[in-house]
């Protein structure tokens, strides 16, 4: 069993609705969360990343863990056709390995105008 | 801005060749990190390395290795190249103290 899970998609939502994704994951150790967005033919650049459980807000992406929970959720508002790429959950289990990262399978979002 | 070149962004290799694949960062960071991306199954670390001469094995390093003998590149070798290494491979790196950066990938095909 993989240790974080991510529904592959595709998402398609109308521009200007709320995108909505998550990542479960099964080891209590991870500390820190990353979501990173990968166009297509590009390598993936980070969004956003949030230590521990809580809420953390970015213009219009917004990320939230639950450590309780193992879930972790990114929000996208006012989504825009530009939004349309595949994202990626991250997580690592020390403060000190930001590059041993474990990643879910991806999630591909399409935003249709 | 970070940036993280890797030289091919499209490789096609026949089976049992060596094949090498080059990263270079421009931000003097001391962590670089090689991994493999594969539809369904994400991001897997093959290698990284936290200072020049040094490296250590990821979670899939079988069948490949790698060189890093100036800071700014990291080299990634498959000794022997077969078609279960058809794959993106996405380079990275980052000072230690902040997510990583990535390349933009090299999409091996091996025939």
């Amino acid at each position: 069993q993989k240790e974080v899970e991510q529904d592959p998609g595709p998402l398609s939502v109308p521009e200007g609705a709320i995108v909505s994704l998550n990542c479960t994951y099964s080891n209590s150790a991870f500390q820190y969360f990353m979501w990173y967005r990968q166009y297509s033919r590009k390598g993936p650049e980070l969004l956003m990343y949030t230590y521990s459980s809580g809420n953390k807000e970015d213009g219009r992406f917004t990320a939230q863990v639950d450590k309780s929970s193992k879930y972790i959720s990114l929000f996208i508002r006012d989504s825009q056709p530009s939004d349309s790429a595949t994202y990626l959950c991250a997580m690592n289990r020390r403060a000190d390995s930001w590059g041993k990262l474990q990643f879910g399978a991806g999630t591909q979002v399409v935003v249709t105008p | 801005d970070v940036k993280v070149t890797q030289s091919s962004r499209y490789l096609v290799k026949r089976t049992g060749e060596k094949v090498f694949l080059e990263c270079v960062q421009d931000m003097d960071h001391e962590n670089m990190f090689w991994y493999r991306q594969d539809p369904g199954l994400g991001l897997r670390l093959i290698y990284f390395s936290y200072d020049v001469k040094m490296k250590e094995k990821g979670d899939i390093p079988e069948g490949y290795s790698v060189s890093r003998e100036k800071k700014e590149r990291f080299s990634l070798i498959l000794e022997s190249a077969s078609t279960n290494q058809t794959s993106m491979y996405l380079c990275a790196s980052t000072p230690g103290n902040s997510p990583l950066h990535f390349g933009n990938g090299t999409r091996l095909t091996v025939t």
